[in-house]
Formats: structure tokens, C-alpha cells, sequence
């Protein structure tokens, strides 16, 4: 399966700061996505990052809050904006492999705004 | 739009088996994936059915039934090392359900 190389695996951020958090991926890969997971809870899909267009975007989430890039199919980077202690989780970036992988995940970036 | 119920936590035995259920409501899906996801790191794929049925994979089975909206996830012989949370997933965006941790007991 693909191997993604997520980062920064943490960090800790103060209110009002941007993180760029970066998704490499070692193979070409259609759809890449990005996710978050809040303490205790499941994963809620934010965007799904297009290659030359703009990122697609779940209801709740804003470009002007979580801005996306997708320069090509091997990298895409999710920045989060204006933070503030309700942004503290972990994002994930997902891939699409298709075939007996389904979806793969890198590792996390945990972050926590103070 | 989506809805996926799952229990929000299990306790089973080492050795035995446990099933997992996954209920869901959905106008269209392509399939069903379950992921188990260890603390502290990303989720790891299970298990994917498109058609109804059981697909065997090992110690772990998951099973589909579009008609009634249900699936689950079979886990046998359990090690410890399976505690762990299980999140079932509708294929549309990958939409997940909130998952549920499995306990098991020695």
C-alpha cells in the first residue's frame, strides 16, 4: 500500500497562529483527503483535495478557515487559520488506493492550540 | 444525508468471539469498510464489502446487507493485542461512524 508521510507529527500552537500541516504521498493517488479527529471521537471528513482545482469542502468547513493545496497527486497541505483552542485535535491526510487497501492514513499531525 | 450507529464500547474475552454491529441510513453508498484504529494512531484498514454477504479475511469477517442496512464485524480467537476501536465507514467520502472500543479481557 501507499506509504504517507504526514507532518508535523505535533505541535503546540498559540491562538490566532496558522499551521500548514503537509501530506506526502510515495505514489501518484487521485483522491487525497483530509480529516479531523477530535478528542474521543471519530474521524469527520473536512475536504477532499483536488489536484488543479479547488479543494471540496464538507458542510461546517470553509476554505477561508482550513485553505487546502494539491500542487500534484504526490502532496497536498492543509493549513489551519486564525486558531483557537476549539481547532486542538489531530488531522489526518487519507488516500484512496482502491483495490484490497481501501483507504490509507497517514500518521497524524496532534495539534493543540493554547 | 448519512447515519451510522455502531455501540460505543464493547468487553469480550482473549480467546473468544465478538461481533460488532454497524447499522446505517444512506441514499447511496459504493460499499462498506471497517477500520480498526489503536490509540494514539491512524486508522487501519479492515475490511471492505460491496456485495451482501460475508467476506472471510483470517481471524477478522465482515458482513453486508444493503437491504436491511447492516453490517458487522466478526473478530474471532481475540488476542489482547485487538483492544482496540473499530469504525465501520460508508464508501461516499469515506464517511465514518463513531466507532467503537473493544475491550479485551484477559
Amino acid at each position: 500500500s501507499a506509504v504517507i508521510s504526514q507532518k508535523p507529527s505535533r505541535d503546540i500552537c498559540q491562538r490566532g497562529t496558522s499551521l500548514t500541516i503537509q501530506c506526502q504521498v510515495d505514489s501518484q493517488v487521485t483522491m487525497m483527503f483530509w480529516y479531523r479527529q477530535q478528542p474521543g471521537q471519530s474521524l469527520t471528513l473536512i475536504a477532499t483535495a483536488n489536484q488543479g482545482s479547488e479543494a471540496t469542502y464538507e458542510s461546517g468547513f470553509v476554505i477561508d478557515k482550513f485553505p487546502i493545496s494539491r500542487p500534484n497527486l504526490t502532496f497536498s497541505t492543509l493549513t489551519v487559520s486564525n486558531m483557537s483552542p476549539e481547532d486542538s485535535s489531530i488531522y489526518l491526510c487519507s488516500v484512496d488506493e482502491q483495490g484490497d487497501y481501501g483507504y490509507t492514513f497517514g500518521s497524524g499531525t496532534r495539534l493543540t492550540v493554547v | 444525508g448519512q447515519n451510522i450507529d455502531q455501540p460505543t464500547e464493547m468487553t469480550a474475552t482473549e480467546g473468544a468471539i465478538v461481533q460488532i454491529n454497524c447499522t446505517y441510513q444512506t441514499s447511496g453508498f459504493n460499499g462498506l469498510f471497517w477500520y480498526q484504529q489503536h490509540a494514539g494512531e491512524a486508522p487501519t484498514f479492515l475490511s471492505y464489502n460491496v456485495l451482501d454477504g460475508l467476506e472471510e479475511k483470517g481471524r477478522f469477517s465482515s458482513f453486508l446487507s444493503r437491504s436491511k442496512g447492516y453490517s458487522y464485524l466478526l473478530l474471532k480467537e481475540l488476542q489482547m493485542k485487538d483492544s482496540a476501536s473499530y469504525l465501520c465507514a460508508l464508501d461516499d467520502k469515506i464517511i465514518f461512524g463513531k466507532g467503537t472500543r473493544l475491550h479485551i479481557l484477559p
